[in-house]
């Protein structure tokens, strides 16, 4: 069965520090990988995705997603973080079909 | 683009009774797809349209759901004899066609419909 695991419920980082929240994922085949952001009571925000090629992708907001296939991970970065980056994060894969298997989400916490 | 749409964006009704929600995708795209979320989980998969065929439904989706797509334009899902455990956030999201390259295949969700069953 496809899965994907977002292992931190929280992560904590101050204003201006990098921020790492990490996903792991198992599907067959070539994965489409994806990362949402969801802000209080409002719907999904795309934010990247991988499909093929570099494995350093770039998206939204300088947020980048380095894909690594040996590891099967697919961990959001950000050089710098901001307060208005609060927000819970969701890293997805689609299936062959196309629906997204999302993980169970990550809370990040900016502080000033 | 527009963006999807959905409405309402709150419900609130009583055990019992059937809900209907209403999702109008980005208008060139032909896939739509439904999502379920409940508080402190991702999104589950629902049900998804490719322009007005039904082409996966998830076991999540018990007899007492239905959703529809005429046309391959806006979608309905209605839950009859509504349960307490049907509170979730509804989430729709539209794409272009799967598997294609760039922004093709991205899906984008639109607000939600919030049930509260009381």
């Amino acid at each position: 069965a496809q899965s994907v695991a977002q292992p931190e419920d929280q992560v904590n980082v101050a204003e201006g520090n990098p921020l790492t929240v990490k996903c792991t994922y198992s599907v067959s085949g070539n994965p489409y990988l994806f990362w949402y952001v969801q802000y209080p009571n409002r719907g999904l925000q795309f934010l990247l995705k991988y499909i093929t090629g570099d494995n350093l992708v770039k998206g939204s907001y300088g947020f980048e997603a380095e894909f690594n296939k040996s590891q099967t991970s697919f961990h959001l970065k950000k050089p710098s973080a901001l307060v208005s980056d609060s927000a819970l994060y969701f890293c997805a894969a689609a299936s062959n079909t196309g629906k997204l298997i999302f993980g169970q989400g990550t809370t990040l916490q900016v502080k000033p | 683009d527009t963006g999807v749409s959905q409405n309402p964006r709150h419900k609130i009704t009583k055990r019992g009774q059937n809900v209907t929600f209403r999702c109008d995708p980005i208008s060139e795209h032909n896939r739509l797809y439904w999502y379920r979320q409940t508080l402190g989980q991702g999104p589950e998969f629902l049900t998804y349209f490719q322009n007005e065929a039904q082409l996966e439904k998830s076991r999540l989706l018990s007899d007492r759901f239905s959703a529809e797509r005429p046309k391959g334009s806006f979608s309905t899902l209605e839950i009859q004899r509504t349960e307490q455990g049907d509170s979730a956030m509804y989430l729709c999201a539209s794409s272009l066609e799967f598997g294609s390259s760039g922004r093709r295949d991205t899906q984008y969700f639109g607000p939600g419909t919030r049930l509260t069953v009381l």
